[in-house]
């Protein structure tokens, strides 16, 4: 069945950049995306991307979309304290208008 | 993006009683709404997808007669959770469609439930 594989926790100094990956099985997967949690809160859409792109960049972030491998990644540069939370990747299933699948999400803490 | 809101944002309540969860697209017309539940330090699970005007469509373990979901506006889905019981305590998200951007789901703030 479809599945989403993300590394559960990330550590990075304040200043650094993150990378966070995730892997997916769809193949049809039309779009994938990024949520942020944080503690106790709903999901916040960071960002999604097209399966026909290769990389979208929004300020700080970069996604990067290998569909041969089917690896994403997210890039947060200068990451700030603000940025500890928890990021889930989903894929959509059965095209844009599909369900989403989400990873069991990786948590970011972020050390000053 | 796009708005979506959900009331209440915390509830507690007895065992036995009945819980309305409601969950509304602020600025923008929702054909189709999702349930998700989460679990502590786990991912979201879908529950059911609530399309405006029509039932609702249950992912299966998904009791129907327990989670009713009704879809009565383009804004507006709620959930009930009927003779709620502690098990039933977790934290319940809704989201909405938004098909201006291809289909997004946004996400509502989420429901803190505590069943005693």
């Amino acid at each position: 069945g479809e599945d989403v594989e993300q590394s559960l926790f990330l550590s990075v100094r304040e200043g650094d950049s993150s990378v966070i990956n995730c892997t997916y099985t769809d193949s049809s997967s039309t779009y994938l995306y990024w949520y942020k949690q944080e503690p106790g809160a709903g999901l916040q859409l960071l960002t999604y991307i097209f399966s026909n792109m290769d990389m979208k960049q929004d300020q700080r972030l970069t996604v990067l979309l290998n569909k041969k491998d089917k690896h994403l990644s997210l890039r947060i540069a200068d990451t700030q304290t603000g940025d500890s939370a928890i990021y889930f990747c989903a894929e959509s299933i059965g095209g844009s208008q599909g369900n989403l699948i989400f990873g069991k999400g990786t948590k970011l803490s972020v050390k000053p | 993006g796009a708005v979506v809101s959900q009331h209440p944002s915390r509830v507690i309540c007895k065992s036995g009683t009945s819980v309305k969860i409601e969950c509304r697209s602020l600025d923008f017309q929702a054909t189709t709404m999702f349930w998700y539940r989460q679990f502590p330090k786990q991912s979201l699970m879908l529950m059911a997808t609530s399309n405006e005007g029509s039932k609702a469509t249950y992912e299966q373990g998904v009791e129907k007669d327990k989670f009713l979901i009704n879809h009565a506006s383009l804004t507006l889905s709620t959930l009930t959770v009927t003779s709620a019981h502690p098990e039933d305590s977790s934290f319940y998200i809704c989201s909405a469609r938004d098909y201006r951007t291809s289909g997004v789901q946004f996400f509502g703030p989420g429901t803190r439930l505590t069943v005693l």
